[in-house]
């Protein structure tokens, strides 16, 4: 059983273009992320969202935006892509934040790597 | 800006040796953690230290830390060729508003030659 999967794994398209990344979580966690991970191997948060609270890395154009329908999905969007968001895109989850001592391990899917043309 | 630097950014060794990577970061931390990600693959979590603690053992894993540095190690014992994949150590430490934030670092390269 995949704890947290993303589809597709590879997504090639044109520059301007609108797509999406679907991510689910089957571990009942009640707070998802998206990361960006560059060619370097930086790994870079750009979203944070539970059920109460979207939190929003401030780098992040605006292009991209997360939907959730419940609290097992996290689905990216992005619109107008760029050359530039060339990257592969993480999903996780954790459980939500604990109280005094910060985030829990995260888990993480295998990753979207999104290629513009 | 980045908070969590790993040193050195690529190590290669022996089957057999030990590997020692270093992390450190620049503002106070609620925990440390460290994960591995193995080539074209998601991160795994590995271990995660809270401030108050300075060693965790789990497996052939040792973590450190020291927050009076500001920096962690992980030390990986009689290490096996499938030890080989990046390790990030991430931070967890205020964002602002109320809400917290997990940094990671740009990761050590670890090979482990058979």
């Amino acid at each position: 059983d995949t704890a947290v999967s993303q589809t597709p794994k590879y997504l090639v398209t044109q520059m301007g273009n609108d797509k999406s990344i679907k991510c689910e979580q089957n571990l009942g966690h009640d707070t998802m992320y998206w990361y960006k991970q560059d060619s370097k191997k930086f790994l870079k948060i750009m979203f944070s969202y539970n059920n109460k609270e979207l939190i929003i890395n401030e780098t992040v154009p605006n292009r991209f935006s997360p939907k959730s329908p419940d609290k097992a999905h996290l689905n990216l969007h992005i619109n107008s892509l760029e050359l530039g968001d060339s990257a592969v895109y993480f999903c996780a989850s954790s459980q939500d934040k604990g109280v005094g001592w910060g985030h829990y391990e995260q888990y993480f899917g295998p990753g979207t790597r999104l290629t513009v043309t | 800006s980045q908070q969590g630097e790993e040193d050195p950014q690529a190590l290669s060794i022996q089957e057999g040796e030990n590997a020692t990577m270093n992390c450190s970061y620049k503002t106070s931390i609620n925990n440390l953690q460290w994960y591995r990600q193995n080539s074209g693959r998601g991160l795994v979590h590995l271990i995660l230290i809270r401030s108050n603690e300075r060693e965790k053992h789990s497996g052939r894993l040792r973590v450190t830390l020291d927050t009076s540095k500001k920096s962690s190690s992980l030390l990986i014992t009689a290490s096996r060729a499938a030890d080989t994949a990046s390790y990030f150590c991430a931070t967890d430490a205020p964002s602002g508003a109320g809400s917290y934030q997990l940094t990671f670092g740009k990761g050590t390269k670890l090979s482990v030659i058979p």
